[in-house]
């Protein structure tokens, strides 16, 4: 059974960078499949940020492209996400998911990072 | 971009009447590989979205079959033949064929 589990700090301050990671059991992220990170704010609906391939190679939502970095880690089966310069707005429900024939197969449970001093 | 666009936003319906859910994409969603990337996603409360419907019209294992997809181009609807109480929650159309966008979500409750 695949899954996947998000990790990271609850809280981050303004300005500053949200760092995740999802750790994948029951698949290789060395599969072909692209692993993606999709947020949802409180009370509001679903936004792709982006999706990493095990050979490194990315896409980014253009919205959010000029603050997002993705990597993957194979030894470790994770992948990452970092958003810099963070505010009120990137409060949200962070999901890590694998794509799979253009859809999402499967989530993690998510995680909730608040952006608050 | 790909601008995904749900109706209703709001759907109360009376437990084993139908309920229908509509999504229009701003532009063709079939592939050049001929396929259509067109999925539909429940999220009930406090829980992760859970994927219903792939490529249109294919149920996910586990999924009842009282659920149903259809649709071509820019044009698609989810029907769920007789509405259950283990179905309210938020449902969300998504494309995965010019990259990824989800729709507004449409939240399905019990009258």
């Amino acid at each position: 059974q695949v899954q996947l589990q998000e990790s990271g700090p609850g809280q981050v301050k303004p300005s500053e960078t949200l760092s995740l990671t999802c750790s994948v059991s029951g698949a290789s992220i060395s599969s072909s499949n692209w692993w993606n990170w999709v947020r949802q704010p409180p009370g509001k609906g679903l936004e792709w940020i982006g999706e990493i391939y095990h050979s490194g190679s990315t896409n980014y939502n253009p919205s959010l492209k000029s603050r997002v970095t993705m990597s993957a880690d194979k030894s470790k089966n994770q992948f990452s996400l970092k958003l810099t310069s963070v505010t009120a707005a990137d409060t949200a429900v962070y999901y890590c998911a694998r794509e799979s024939e253009g859809s999402y197969d499967y989530w993690g449970q998510g995680t909730l990072v608040t952006v608050s001093s | 971009d790909v601008v995904m666009t749900q109706s209703p936003l709001s759907l109360p319906v009376t437990l084993g009447q139908p309920a229908s859910i509509s999504c229009r994409s701003s532009q063709s969603l079939v592939y050049n590989n001929g396929y259509t990337y067109l999925n539909w996603f429940q999220q009930r409360p406090g829980q992760s979205p859970r994927r219903l419907i792939y490529k249109v019209s294919n149920r996910d294992s586990g999924v009842p079959d009282r659920f149903s997809g259809s649709g071509s181009g820019t044009d698609f609807t989810l029907k769920i033949s007789r509405v259950e109480a283990e179905d309210v929650g938020v449902y969300y159309c998504m494309q995965g064929t010019h990259g990824y966008t989800f729709g507004q979500g449409t939240k399905l409750e019990i009258k």
